[in-house]
């Protein structure tokens, strides 16, 4: 079955702590997203990558880092310095070219120790 | 500064008949509109998308209609069902961008009563 994988499904960080979240797509899709979405909010998006070994900022991408060393795999690092990483991250990728849909994986709930 | 809006918070119908969400957007430079679908501690599901050289598109129960002139999009459920309730977001991109990035809206949580 295609889809896209994101784990765990629940992770919880310590203060201080860098974490690590996965996510694998077996779509072939070129294109990969990051987004984190808080309680009553829609998604914003924290990083993108079009194709391998290349990634750019979204709108809200201080704090965390990304990489994209293969087409499948695209994990986010939720790093020490952002300061209010409680939230639902999810990940999707689509196809490149213009009006692409894009398909999301189940997501991950960071929560802080 | 939100440039994807979606000013009803919540959404109450009855089990057949017609769920309307609708969404308002400011950047007119804005040309692929999209709505998903999304049940708690999920990722959302696509449902149906729109180009802007088009002003509706139809795909079984659901419908997106498209008013550039007004920046305003909305999604038609006929008939609902209970199935439905969720939360439904709208989402919008500039093609010419070449980034695939969305904006996306706040969210409407649709219940439909059986």
């Amino acid at each position: 079955d295609g889809g896209i994988t994101q784990s765990p499904k629940y992770l919880f960080r310590k203060e201080g702590q860098n974490v690590t979240l996965s996510c694998e797509q077996n779509l072939n899709h070129d294109a990969m997203y990051w987004y984190r979405q808080d309680p009553g909010q829609g998604l914003r998006l924290i990083y993108y990558s079009q194709i391998v070994n290349d990634f750019q900022k979204g709108d809200i991408a201080e704090g965390y880092s990304v990489s994209r060393e293969k087409k499948e795999s695209f994990p986010l690092t939720v790093t020490s310095a952002q300061k209010n990483p409680t939230a639902f991250y999810l990940c999707a990728s689509s196809p490149w070219g213009l009006n692409q849909p894009q398909h999301f994986g189940d997501g991950t709930r960071l929560s802080i120790l | 500064d939100q440039q994807v809006k979606q000013n009803s918070p919540s959404l109450s119908v009855q089990e057949g008949r017609i769920s309307i969400l609708n969404c308002d957007y400011t950047n007119s430079m804005f040309d692929y509109f999209l709505w998903y679908k999304k049940y708690p501690a999920e990722g959302p599901t696509f449902l149906i998308s729109i180009s802007s050289i088009k002003d509706k598109n139809e795909d079984g129960r659901f419908t997106v209609f498209l008013n550039k002139s007004a920046k305003h999009l909305s999604l038609h459920i006929v008939p609902s069902q209970p199935g439905d309730s969720a939360v439904y977001f709208c989402a919008a991109s500039h093609g010419s961008s070449n980034t695939g990035k969305l904006i996306f809206g706040q969210g409407t949580t649709l219940q439909v009563k059986p």
